[in-house]
């Protein structure tokens, strides 16, 4: 099941430098996507999200960037911080046909050096 | 900051035998869902639940799994007779409705 992709296992920047996380997806029913982070041993968490009906979403140093044309959208970190360090899942749904399931990427491991 | 919380942090079972793990979701939330990873492998959809029945399953739910909120406050993941393959991390999250979801931080089952 690939309908959520993020093709780049790992990232690494230099604090105070742009993150850009990138994910895909193949399914047109998708609507509505999630960017969580996740640390070792600890859940994701929730960081932001954007619904189709816009084509970017910012809060803070996140804005996350959405492409519906090449179902492609990305997350902006500026700056970047050691603690932003973390493993970041995409994650996308339909917001039509009453499915709350997330279908999830692989995630990207970010490791922002100091 | 109000949170998910899931019981026991890890569980070691022996194959066959029955586990159930525990979640107490947000307390004003109304849907909760159960997800697991697999090392290695993507975060995966199991069920979700809502007004006291599932909404949703996917393949992975079969017979051997159940859900149950036995109270106001918790909500529990039964695997009836676990397999090696059950061993993953299970993760319980809840939701106001057409909102993020919230995870808790897991519960690592390893069956024997």
């Amino acid at each position: 099941d690939q309908q959520v992709k993020q093709n780049s296992p790992s990232l690494s920047v230099q604090e105070g430098r742009i993150s850009i996380l990138n994910c895909d997806y193949t399914n047109s029913m998708f609507d509505y996507f999630l960017w969580y982070k996740k640390y070792p041993a600890e859940g994701p968490t929730f960081l932001i999200s954007i619904s189709s009906i816009k084509d970017k979403n910012e809060d803070g140093r996140f804005t996350v960037f959405l492409n519906k044309s090449a179902k492609h959208l990305s997350l902006h970190i500026v700056p970047s911080q050691p603690g932003d360090s973390a493993v970041y899942f995409c994650a996308a749904r339909p917001t039509q046909g009453g499915s709350e399931k997330l279908v999830f990427g692989k995630g990207t491991k970010l490791t922002v050096n100091p | 900051e109000p949170e998910v919380t899931q019981t026991p942090s890890h569980q070691v079972t022996q194959m066959g035998q029955e586990v159930i793990l525990r979640c107490v979701p947000i307390s004003n939330h109304l849907y909760f869902y159960w997800y697991r990873q697999i090392l290695g492998q993507k975060v995966e959809f199991l069920v979700s639940f809502y007004n006291n029945e599932i909404s949703e399953k996917s393949e992975i739910f079969d017979d051997q799994f159940s859900v149950e909120r036995p109270d106001g406050s918790n909500f529990t993941l039964k695997i009836r007779s676990t397999k090696l393959e059950d061993s993953a991390m299970y993760f319980c999250a809840s939701s106001e409705g057409y909102q993020p979801q919230h995870f808790g931080d897991g519960t690592r089952l390893s069956i024997l």
